[in-house]
């Protein structure tokens, strides 16, 4: 089973529209990462949220984590084609440092 | 540049082939994870160092795999009797683990191909 669920798997926007991103979890997240991964390539991260209500925000995207701290959810202001790729929520799931991966949600923007 | 880099980038070998895949960390940073990541999926831990211990394994990591860290610097990622089911994009990923919570910074990984 997963235990970290994203959706939707995939997403097709035209550029200029606004879009959000959820990651869900059925056990309390000790931390929470987004991570941006273009096809091919390495993870290049995004934003750590470690507290419940906690949100944070960097240019068009903001992140924020729910007060019971197993749900959080990513979203993008006016989308540009740069904001393409595959966003990956991650977490501390058993406060061992170790980060276990949704499966990622695959983001298309449409000129 | 000085975030985490990896080589080489692409491997293609034939099965039952040993391979071997670096790590350069970022400097000082005194833990370093290794992730397998197959098409479709998220990445999933394999192992990880702190300095040159190597402090857990995952039970994906079979008994073909090996990974070192001799110095607390670079590591090394070894598959023995290659198989099709290794072809996976590997990833290394360094962090400083001080007191909180770490922020683990990722290589472009490398992608291998078993023929």
């Amino acid at each position: 089973s997963q235990e970290l669920e994203q959706s939707p798997q995939s997403l097709i926007v035209q550029e200029g529209k606004n879009l959000t991103i959820n990651c869900t979890s059925s056990k309390t997240l000790y931390g929470l990462y987004w991570y941006k991964q273009k096809y091919g390539e390495g993870l290049i991260f995004l934003m750590m949220l470690q507290k419940g209500g906690e949100e944070k925000s960097h240019e068009k995207i903001t992140a924020k984590l729910d007060e019971k701290k197993q749900q959080s959810s990513l979203h993008i202001t006016a989308s540009q084609p740069s904001h393409a790729g595959i966003y990956l929520c991650g977490a501390d799931m058993n406060r061992d440092d170790k980060i276990i991966f949704g499966k990622g949600t695959r983001l298309h923007i449409l000129p | 540049d000085t975030g985490v880099s990896q080589n080489p980038r692409h491997k293609i070998t034939k099965r039952g082939q040993n391979v071997t895949f670096r790590c350069d960390p970022i400097s000082e940073h005194n833990r370093l994870y290794w992730y397998r990541q197959t098409l479709g999926q998220g990445p999933e831990f394999l192992t990880y160092f702190q300095n040159e211990a190597q402090l857990e394994k995952s039970r994906l990591l079979s008994d073909r795999f090996s990974a070192e860290r001799p110095k607390g610097s670079f590591s090394t990622l070894e598959i023995q009797r290659t198989e099709q089911g290794d072809s996976a994009m590997y990833l290394c990923a360094s962090s400083l683990a001080l007191a909180g919570r770490e922020t683990q910074y990722f290589g472009p990984g490398t992608r291998l191909l078993v023929l």
